[in-house]
């Protein structure tokens, strides 16, 4: 079976450093991806593992480990433009994506 | 970035008539695009996957003949939703890979079903 879990909401303050965890369960595993959705609006691409590690891009990294099943997002010197659902996603065998719940954040003054 | 468009962004209907949605790659060719669908509140679910020249692939529970997909060349994509209820009604995002990891997705259409 697809298992992704991800906390439903998070709050943060802005300027400060939140950590969005993802632990996954799947059939088949081509990769760990984030993505940002606004709401009403498409997500757009935030980030990609596919090795055990850290990635950083600006102000934005993600974690994974394969051998736990896990992965998170941080995001540091929060905005309040940074409030919107963060999606953890796993690649499937077909190059879909299975999606989490996602995670609202909300970024307070 | 790669761009995806969708067209239309939002089209009411009556419900039991059927509606078209295109799903365009402008600046790079995909020889497979996605159709998702989502609920408010709740994460994107895969409804089926659409290889230029080749049938749809369609996720269990998702119905081929009431969502007929077309990918008639390598950056267009159509789902056409037929005999449309309310409870169709849908927020339906199409992405399109440009490189062998990377989705891109279009801004979505937001259908609602009278």
């Amino acid at each position: 079976g697809q298992n992704i879990d991800q906390p439903t909401e998070m709050t943060a303050t802005e300027g400060a450093i939140v950590q969005i965890n993802c632990t996954y369960q799947t059939s088949g595993f081509n990769g760990l991806f984030w993505y940002q959705q606004h709401a009403g609006e498409a997500p757009t691409f935030l980030s990609y593992n596919v090795l055990d590690g850290l990635e950083e891009k600006g102000r934005f990294s993600s974690f994974l480990s394969r051998s736990k099943g896990y992965s998170y997002l941080l995001l540091k010197e929060l905005q309040m433009k940074d409030s919107a659902s963060y999606l953890c996603a796993v690649g499937g065998s077909q190059g879909n994506l299975i999606f989490g719940k996602g995670t609202k954040l909300s970024v307070k003054p | 970035g790669a761009v995806v468009s969708q067209h239309p962004s939002w089209v009411i209907c009556k419900s039991g008539t059927s509606v078209k949605i295109e799903c365009r790659s402008l600046d790079f060719q995909a020889t497979t695009m996605f159709w998702y669908r989502q609920f408010p509140k709740k994460s994107l679910m895969l409804m089926a996957t659409s290889n230029e020249g080749s049938k749809a692939t369609y996720e269990q529970g998702v119905e081929k003949d009431k969502f007929l997909i077309n990918h008639a060349s390598l950056t267009l994509s159509t789902l056409t939703v037929t005999s449309a209820h309310p409870e169709d009604s849908s927020f339906y995002i199409c992405s399109a890979k440009s490189k062998w990891y990377e989705q891109y997705f279009g801004p979505g259409t937001r259908l609602t079903v009278t």
